[in-house]
């Protein structure tokens, strides 16, 4: 089954204690993202990659980092957590930018930093 | 900012049309455009994309003016299941705003 795969689903840790939360996917797909959602705010773009090695900023980036060392995974990494990173995080993947085909969205990480 | 606007909310009655608009004067002639729906706190779920004609599938219709400065999206039979948030998005622009919250009513 085509799937985007998300872990931990929810994560509740301290400030300042470094945390990765893992996507991947298994459609072969050359473009990721990850996205927050915080009410009222709709979906926000933090990163996103075109394919392996290839990593941009997205609108708030401030505070993440991100890898593609291969197609399949694009892992989140919170070095400092700080409570404002308390979130609903999604990962998102599509064949490619260019393409027409729609994302795929994961089931979604829970993250409350205290 | 995203390139699309669409209303914060809007009810519909069980079993009725919902026609969800969204406003996007300012995509290019060569952007798609594309619905997505998300229930409570689910990752979003792809509905339809469209270009320039009409498309229907087996979850909705979209209705792309002449002009491409709006479109439509139609549930045609609208049940309880379909309440959700529902996002139209740019292709190139790919910015989720606050979406519009469809609550279908029994």
């Amino acid at each position: 089954e085509a799937q985007v795969t998300q872990n931990p689903r929810y994560l509740i840790t301290v400030t300042g204690k470094k945390l990765t939360v893992t996507c991947s996917q298994n459609m072969n797909h050359e473009y990721m993202s990850w996205y927050r959602q915080d009410p009222g705010l709709g979906l926000r773009q933090i990163y996103y990659s075109m394919n392996v090695e290839v990593t941009d900023k997205g609108d708030v980036p401030e505070g993440y980092k991100v890898s593609r060392k291969e197609k399949r995974n694009f892992p989140l990494i919170l070095e400092s957590p700080s409570p404002n990173q308390t979130s609903l995080y999604f990962c998102a993947s599509s064949p490619d930018r260019g393409s027409n085909q729609p994302q795929h969205f994961g089931d979604g990480t829970r993250l409350s930093i205290l | 900012d995203a390139k699309t606007t669409q209303p914060p909310s809007m009810d519909c009655a069980e079993g009725r049309a919902a026609n969800l608009p969204c406003n996007h004067s300012t995509i290019s002639g060569n952007e798609y455009v594309y619905w997505y729906r998300q229930i409570h706190s689910q990752g979003p779920q792809y509905i339809i994309h469209g270009l320039k004609n009409n498309e229907t599938n087996e979850m909705a219709s979209l209705i792309i003016t002449e002009d491409r400065k709006s479109s439509t999206l139609i549930l045609p039979h609208a049940t309880l299941r379909d309440t959700a948030v529902y996002y139209c998005i740019s292709k190139d622009d790919m910015r989720f705003g606050a979406g519009t919250r469809l609550t279908v009513k029994p």
